[in-house]
């Protein structure tokens, strides 16, 4: 089974919205990363959050982690319709940055 | 600096013939990890190299999977005999070692069609 799942599966929106994606893991993590798929291509990194953090920005993102209840979530505001992809959670166990990504949000923005 | 480099970028094989991919990570990344990511699911990992040593395989399917980075830069992964299950892209990614803020870096992926 996956280390992380996404929450919910697919999302759509209109531009200029918010899209808030959810993603819970079942291990303990020393941190966890999103990162965004655009259709047929390769995975780009957004965002990482150590386990002794509870929150983190990057310019229109915001992660939260909450680690006793094992769970994160993405926050996108302002959307673009450049925004529509797949975002996944990604939980890092140890060291070593080995990954266990969960399914993924479907994200559609639409103009 | 030049991306993650992977060809080809398709593949479409029958099932019992044998595909390999490869692979050529960002210079002076150690670290190289092929996935496997089948249609509408998040990326598995197959294998993770750190240099030319194999740090985990525990998800590879060493009876028809097999990977190599024998002098700890580019990387082959070949598949043999190929199942229609194998259908899928195959990604692969690389870092600097240890823990990076910037996480993993993946290559445009090789998708593979098995019929």
């Amino acid at each position: 089974s996956q280390q992380g799942e996404e929450d919910p599966q697919a999302l759509s929106i209109q531009e200029g919205e918010n899209a808030t994606m959810n993603c819970s893991y079942k291990t303990s993590i020393n941190n966890l990363q999103w990162y965004r798929q655009n259709s047929g291509r390769g995975l780009v990194h957004l965002i990482l959050i150590r386990s002794n953090e509870r929150e983190k920005h990057s310019g229109r993102l915001r992660v939260t982690l909450d680690t006793s209840k094992k769970s994160s979530s993405l926050l996108i505001t302002a959307s673009r319709a450049a925004d529509t992809a797949s975002y996944f959670c990604a939980a890092n166990k140890a060291a070593g940055n080995k990954l266990t990504f969960g399914g993924g949000t479907r994200v559609l923005v639409k103009p | 600096e030049a991306g993650v480099a992977q060809s080809p970028r398709y593949k479409i094989i029958e099932k019992r013939q044998s595909v390999a991919f490869w692979c050529n990570p960002i210079s002076g990344h150690a670290t190289l990890y092929w996935y496997q990511q089948i249609l509408g699911q998040g990326p598995k990992l197959l294998i993770q190299f750190q240099n030319n040593g194999v740090v985990d395989d525990s998800q590879l399917p060493k009876d028809r999977f097999s990977a190599e980075r024998l002098k700890g830069v580019d990387s082959t992964l070949k598949i043999q005999p190929a199942k229609l299950e194998d259908s899928a892209v195959y990604l692969c990614a690389s870092s600097v070692t240890g823990t990076n803020p910037r996480g993993q870096y993946f290559g445009p992926g090789t998708r593979l069609t098995v019929t």
